[in-house]
């Protein structure tokens, strides 16, 4: 079945350590990738994305994501983590190939920032 | 422009009512998307528009669940009757195209009793 998986629930990291989110999909071309962010009590606002071309990703807050398509991966990462970046991640998917304009969306990833 | 715009913010109601929450996209926006998070079930799309229209209503769990997008500038999503399992947050979400980026309004916390 096609999905998009997120194997981590939760992470904690200290605050100035690096960060590794995974996500992996399962479909039979490559879709448009997604990272987005959603703080405490609110709605979720877009990292990055990716649709072609270099498969390494910048967007905003300094974060950024590698496309892997021999892992079927699309891992966020950011050097340096800081206190406010204490949130839930949500990998997405979108199959512009198959007449779906819908994003699937994985689980989520809750981050945690000790000091 | 203030963004997405949704109410109320939080809804208390009581088994068996009417519930119907509101949403204001970003003018110029083309999509609207209603979306329901839990803690069971995460992230779900329940419906979405084009211009007005609904193009996709597969995700909607069933009958007591309806979406209207009268115009550009307002959606709603209504429960009737409402069910203590609808207890969620639900968001609306904009976008200039299927996969531009999608805004998020703020979301209501509903509560069924």
């Amino acid at each position: 079945a096609q999905s998009v998986t997120q194997p981590d629930i939760h992470i904690t990291v200290s605050e100035g350590a690096s960060l590794e989110l995974r996500c992996n999909y399962s479909y039979g071309a490559t879709p448009y990738l997604f990272w987005y962010v959603q703080s405490p009590g609110q709605g979720l606002q877009l990292l990055l994305k990716y649709f072609s071309g270099d498969t390494l990703v910048q967007g905003i807050k300094g974060f950024e994501a590698e496309f892997k398509r021999s892992q079927s991966s699309f891992n966020l990462r950011k050097p340096s983590v800081h206190w406010s970046d204490a949130a839930e991640y949500f990998c997405a998917v979108g199959l512009p190939n198959f007449g779906n304009e819908k994003l699937t969306f994985g689980t989520g990833t809750r981050l945690t920032i000790i000091p | 422009d203030a963004g997405v715009i949704q109410s109320p913010r939080h809804e208390v109601t009581e088994m068996g009512q009417e519930v119907t929450l509101r949403c204001k996209p970003i003018s110029g926006h083309d999509y609207l998307f209603w979306y329901r998070q839990t803690m069971m079930r995460g992230l779900e799309l329940l419906i979405y528009f084009n211009n007005n229209v609904p193009i996709d209503d597969s995700g909607m769990p069933e009958d007591r669940f309806s979406a209207k997008m009268p115009n550009a500038s307002f959606s709603t999503l209504k429960i009737q009757p409402s069910e203590p399992r609808d207890s969620a947050v639900y968001f609306c979400a904009s976008s200039l195209g299927p996969y531009n980026e999608q805004f998020f309004g703020p979301g209501t916390r509903l509560t069924v009793l």
